[in-house]
């Protein structure tokens, strides 16, 4: 089945520590996301990537870096530099939007990220 | 930058009544799209508008587009259980890449 995977479900950081989400998709999506979502809040947008080797900040980038080597995969690093990484992350994909009219992103089922 | 407004940002109704959550953008839309979240899961796409006015259906909700392209509403004619969840709605300018979440309605409904 097509579909996108992220792991883990849970996750706990440590102080100091950089940790890394991984996102996964088979549905041959160009463009990919990722999303922070608090308790209660909507989604805000961390990073996407519309093509290969390219990607662009979001609305709250500081503290999180990706990377975007393959059409499949983008990971999310969490970095000491984010002071509060609590949150649930989601990761989605959709085809290219280009300029024109957007199109629906699929979404992952989540990491659950804590503090320890 | 863009924004998009939705509200209320709660509602709390008795099974069989009705539901609407509107969305209200500071800028001219390509197109709006409606998701659904369930409790712990992740969103699930609902619909997409792209067309001044439109109205679409899906059994007992109905999507609506603004004449300017600013605003959309989702409406639920009388609530079942099945319906609880956090509905959002994303837009995306003219001209842009990006799609801008809404905060969603978070809906509740009392068997």
């Amino acid at each position: 089945d097509g579909g996108i995977t992220q792991s883990p479900k849970y996750l706990f950081r440590k102080e100091g520590q950089n940790v890394t989400l991984s996102c996964e998709q088979n549905l041959n999506h160009d463009a990919m996301y990722w999303y922070r979502q608090d308790p209660g809040q909507g989604l805000r947008l961390i990073y996407y990537s519309q093509i290969v080797n390219d990607f662009q900040k979001g609305d709250i980038a500081e503290g999180y870096s990706v990377s975007r080597e393959k059409k499949e995969s983008f990971p999310l690093t969490v970095t000491s530099a984010q002071k509060n990484p609590t949150a649930f992350y989601l990761c989605a994909s959709s085809n290219s939007p280009g300029q024109g009219v957007g199109l629906p992103q699929h979404f992952g089922d989540g990491t659950r990220l804590s503090i320890l | 930058g863009q924004q998009v407004m939705q509200i209320p940002q709660y509602q709390h109704v008795q099974e069989g009544e009705d539901f609407t959550t509107y969305c209200n953008s500071s800028t001219t839309l390509s197109n709006i799209q409606w998701y659904k979240q369930r409790p712990g899961g992740h969103p699930v796409f609902l619909i997409q508008l792209v067309k001044s006015g439109e109205v679409k259906k899906q059994k007992r909700l109905t999507f609506q587009f603004g004449e300017a392209k600013k605003n959309s509403s989702l409406h639920i004619t009388a609530t079942q259980t099945t319906d609880v969840g956090t509905y959002f709605c994303a837009g995306k300018n003219t001209g842009g890449f990006k799609t801008i979440f809404g905060a969603g309605t978070r809906l509740f409904v009392k068997a």
